[in-house]
C-alpha cells in the first residue's frame, strides 16, 4: 500500500458527461501529480499541484481541470467526456521538495461509453 | 523538448538470465531518475531511483547506472526470476519539475 487514495476504482459513464476523481495524498506529502495511461500505453503527466498551486502542466486538455485543496487533497475533473478519454487516471504524491520520491495510487479506470 | 525514451519495449529472458532497460533523456538539467515496475491492474511502484551526483546505485538483484554525460540511464535486474515479470518505466524529472516517463519495458520472464 503506497499511502495514496484514489476513489473511485472503476467509473463508467457516457459521452458528454462530467466527472470528478479524487486522490488522497499520503500523509504529509504536499506535492500531487496525475497522469492519464490509456490501453497499453505509458504514463501521460497531465497536472501537478504544490500545497494548492499549480506548479507544472503537461498535456492536458482543455476540457479537464484539477485543483488542489486546503486538506492538500486533489481532484481531476473531465467533462465533455469522449469515447478517446476512456483510460486509467493516476494520482501520484510526493513530499514537494525537489526530486523526492513519487508515489502512485491504484488508479481510476474510466470507461466512456 | 522534454522526453524520454526507453528500450526495448519488450523483453523476454530465461529465468536466473539478467535484463537490461536503457533510457535516454533529453535536458541535461534533469537531476533525478526513478524506476518504477508496474504490475496488471496496479498503480507504478517506485523500485529503485537514483540523482545525478550518483553514477551507479544498487538494491539486491536490481541495479541502475547514469552516465549524465551522454544523458543515459539504464536498469540492471540480475537472476531473473518470473515474479519479475511486469512492465517497468524509467523517468526523469525536468527543471519545470514536472516528472516524465519513458514508454515502458514488457518484461516477460519464462520458467
Amino acid at each position: 500500500d503506497s499511502g495514496v487514495t484514489q476513489t473511485p476504482k472503476h467509473l463508467i459513464t457516457a459521452t458528454g458527461q462530467r466527472v470528478t476523481l479524487r486522490c488522497s495524498p499520503r500523509s504529509g506529502d504536499l506535492s500531487v501529480y496525475w497522469y492519464q495511461q490509456s490501453l497499453d500505453q505509458g504514463l501521460q503527466f497531465l497536472i501537478q499541484y504544490y500545497n494548492g498551486e499549480e506548479r507544472a502542466k503537461g498535456n492536458i486538455l482543455e476540457r479537464f481541470s484539477a485543483q488542489q485543496f486546503p486538506d492538500l487533497h486533489s481532484e481531476l475533473n473531465l467533462s465533455s467526456l469522449e469515447l478517446g478519454d476512456s483510460a486509467l487516471y493516476f494520482c501520484a504524491s510526493s513530499g514537494g521538495h525537489k526530486n523526492t520520491e513519487a508515489f502512485f495510487g491504484q488508479g481510476t479506470r474510466l470507461t466512456v461509453v | 523538448g522534454e522526453n524520454v525514451e526507453q528500450h526495448p519495449s519488450t523483453l523476454s529472458v530465461q529465468e536466473g538470465d539478467s535484463a537490461v532497460i536503457k533510457c535516454t533523456y533529453s535536458d541535461s538539467a534533469s537531476n533525478y531518475f526513478p524506476w518504477y515496475k508496474q504490475e496488471l491492474g496496479k498503480g507504478p511502484q517506485l523500485i529503485i531511483d537514483i540523482r545525478s551526483n550518483v553514477g551507479e546505485k544498487k538494491d539486491q538483484r536490481i541495479a541502475v547506472t547514469l552516465n549524465k554525460t551522454a544523458k543515459h540511464f539504464s536498469l540492471h535486474i540480475t537472476e531473473t526470476q518470473p515474479e519479475d515479470s511486469a512492465v517497468y518505466f524509467c523517468a526523469a524529472t525536468m527543471p519545470t519539475d514536472k516528472l516524465i516517463f519513458g514508454t515502458g519495458t514488457r518484461l516477460q520472464v519464462f520458467p
